[in-house]
């Protein structure tokens, strides 16, 4: 099947610094892709829809310019979590459609922030 | 509003023990209903897609079937390595993913 690549899988930084994760399409390209926060024992939250060339579309509620994203390529997308702070510890994942219209997801990425 | 509500949302079968997840939706517009098993620390693994009413797939011990109000995921004499949190999310006319909050199923050897 279709594979969603993310990295890094953990990263731990310290307040006030940025994070940049990384989302690839392995096998297929995807001019949408879509960038998910999971808090413990709670479902899949949508932060944005990231598209390839033009801006990120995001959810009531989450601030663009804490969360960057950009979809520079049909296979990559990023997110940089910017002057991070221990309350945007979180597992992030990111999805992405294939031709044949199933969403893929990455292994997910797990945020500390101290 | 599109909403999903999952039950039970935790199951605990004996290895062997057939059972059945419940996946309730409303949803405007379905353009599919999606079925993901997500382990601790793991991204969702993809499972099945359904379209329409009546449709049912099989994979392995798995089997999930579609109505208009909600959609089943049936398993099959279970194995210990079935354990996992069972996703359901539904795909609408708002063109987004709306996801319900899972089942954790655990089987026991």
């Amino acid at each position: 099947g279709a594979v969603v690549s993310q990295h890094p899988s953990r990263v731990i930084c310290k307040s006030g610094t940025s994070v940049k994760i990384e989302c690839r399409s392995l096998d297929f390209q995807a001019t949408t892709m879509f960038w998910y926060r999971q808090f413990p024992k709670q479902s899949l939250m949508l932060m944005a829809t990231s598209n390839e060339g033009s801006k990120a579309t995001y959810e009531q509620g989450v601030e663009k310019d804490k969360f960057l994203i950009n979809h520079a390529s049909l296979t990559l997308s990023t997110l940089t979590v910017t002057s991070a702070h221990p309350e945007d510890s979180s597992f992030y994942i990111c999805s992405a459609w294939t031709a044949g219209g199933e969403l893929f997801f990455g292994e997910g990425s797990r945020l500390t922030v101290l | 509003e599109d909403q999903v509500t999952q039950s039970p949302e935790a199951l605990r079968l004996q290895e062997g023990e057939s059972s059945s997840l419940n996946c309730s939706y409303t949803v405007s517009g379905l353009r599919g209903l999606f079925w993901y098993r997500q382990d601790p620390g793991k991204g969702p693994e993809f499972l099945f897609t359904l379209y329409s009413a009546g449709e049912e797939k099989e994979k392995e011990r798995l089997k999930a079937t579609l109505t208009k109000k909600e959609s089943f995921l049936h398993i099959t004499a279970p194995k210990p390595e079935d354990s996992a949190t069972y996703l359901c999310a539904v795909y609408g006319g708002n063109e987004k993913l709306t996801f319900g909050t899972g089942t954790r199923l655990t089987i026991i050897p």
